[in-house]
């Protein structure tokens, strides 16, 4: 089957810039979440999707990042405006049942 | 609140030689755990699960794990370490609501 798919790979961006994030999960996996994972550390969720519903986004800066995932298949993530420690690999994952698959990641860096 | 401790942030081994990466969580009720292996620029690949039964989990590439319910741990271990092992390594636990919290990582370096 194929994977989750994200993009972009890389992105630089300027503070107080925008950037967006695209994931397209898993045909059939109900269940899409956004990680973000800074250097040296474990990855935290952002965002968890039920269909195109939020389930959990007590983790999410609201005032910078959204998140959306209409017809309960894609999602992009957002960060307006962006701040040098948003500085991360952006992992999108979709489940069915504890089964987790995750994406390569976006590499974003802020200068 | 759920969390995984990871003890060890770099661990180097000799080629061939055996490995055991720690892993602690804190959980409340009967935890599902995982293994997750990250090489660099890559997503998190699963290397084993624990839900139930047998407290000795086989995963891929010759990895195992023990849950250890008494210490709380769910250690990775492989008998004979190869170079493109180098990676890092994350412990994790499904934190309720189908979602996992991830240790901090520990970074495996291979020398020859």
């Amino acid at each position: 089957e194929a994977g989750v798919a994200q993009s972009p790979r890389y992105k630089i961006i300027e503070k107080r810039q925008s950037v967006a994030f695209w994931c397209n999960p898993i045909s059939g996996h109900a269940t899409l979440y956004w990680y973000q994972q800074i250097l040296g550390q474990g990855p935290k969720l952002l965002i968890q999707f039920q269909n195109n519903g939020v389930v959990d986004d007590s983790q999410l800066p609201k005032d910078r990042f959204s998140a959306e995932r209409l017809k309960g298949v894609d999602s992009t993530l957002k960060i307006q405006p962006a701040k040098l420690e948003d500085s991360a690999v952006y992992l999108c994952a979709s489940s069915v049942t504890y089964g987790y698959t995750f994406g390569s990641g976006t590499r974003l860096t802020v200068v | 609140a759920q969390s995984v401790t990871q003890p060890d942030i770099h661990i180097t081994v000799s080629e061939g030689a055996s490995l055991e990466l720690r892993c602690n969580y804190s959980y409340g009720a009967t935890p599902y755990l995982f293994w997750y292996v990250q090489s660099p620029g890559q997503g998190l690949q699963l290397l084993l699960k624990y839900f139930s039964g047998d407290t000795l989990v086989q995963g891929i590439k010759g990895f195992e794990a023990e849950f250890k319910r008494s210490q709380s741990s769910f250690n990775l271990r492989k008998p004979s370490v190869h170079w493109s092992d180098a990676a890092e390594y994350f412990c994790a636990v499904e934190s309720g609501g189908n979602k996992l919290v991830f240790g901090a990582g520990t970074i495996l370096r291979v020398k020859s």
